[in-house]
């Protein structure tokens, strides 16, 4: 089983829609969790953290359920321009600290 | 301005030569790491380095290396032993103090 695994996608959706993407990861004792976003041909952005509490940034919301281990964002009212690969991102810290990718969920917005 | 250069964007280079890319930081991050990315593939640790003249292999170091003389810099050196590297490459720091990891813009190695 991979340490982070994210939906393979890819996922096509018309501007306006609202897309989810999941994550799960399998150490119980993960301290940190992040989206990421990357475009095409680019480096990987900070997109936000995620919190046990839930935060919110405009149109993006992420959601931490440390009980299931899930890890989740949400994009509202998508725009053409969100379209690139979201990366789940989890640190532990059990042997030394380590941070693990997920392998990315590709958005595709279409007009 | 602070942040992560690399350079070059793109490097060509014959097989059988070594070849070192650059990666320069001016965020005061004690801890550097290196990646690669295939097309449609996720990232893999190379290697990284928590402090100035220390360093550990990731997933991948086989046919790769590295040195930290100096906090700011962190070059990974593509030797002929790396059977297959053609590849985007990754520059990440991260401060002692907090977890995310800050990347620099890549450079795109291609080997013929």
């Amino acid at each position: 089983r991979k340490e982070v695994e994210q939906d393979p996608g890819p996922f096509n959706v018309p501007e306006g829609a609202t897309v989810a993407f999941n994550c799960t990861y399998s150490n119980s004792a993960s301290q940190s969790f992040f989206w990421y976003r990357q475009d095409c041909r680019k480096e990987p952005k900070l997109l936000m953290s995620v919190y046990s509490s839930g935060n919110e940034d405009g149109r993006f919301t992420a959601q931490l359920n440390r009980a299931s281990q899930y890890i989740s964002l949400l994009i509202r009212d998508s725009k053409l321009s969100d379209s690139a690969t979201y990366l789940c991102v989890v640190t532990t810290n059990t042997g030394g600290f380590k941070t693990i990718f997920g392998a990315g969920t590709r958005l595709f917005v279409k007009a | 301005d602070g942040g992560i250069t690399q350079s070059p964007k793109y490097l060509f280079r014959k097989e059988g030569q070594n070849v070192t890319l650059s990666c320069e930081q001016n965020l005061n991050h004690d801890a550097m790491y290196w990646y690669r990315q295939d097309p449609g593939q996720g990232l893999r640790l190379i290697y990284y380095s928590q402090i100035v003249n220390d360093f550990q292999k990731g997933d991948i170091a086989e046919g790769y290396s590295v040195s930290r003389e100096k906090k700011e810099s962190f070059p990974l050196t593509v030797t002929s032993a790396q059977k297959n590297p053609t590849a985007f490459y990754l520059c990440a720091s991260r401060s002692r103090h907090l977890d995310e990891q800050y990347f620099g813009p890549g450079t795109r190695l291609t080997v013929t």
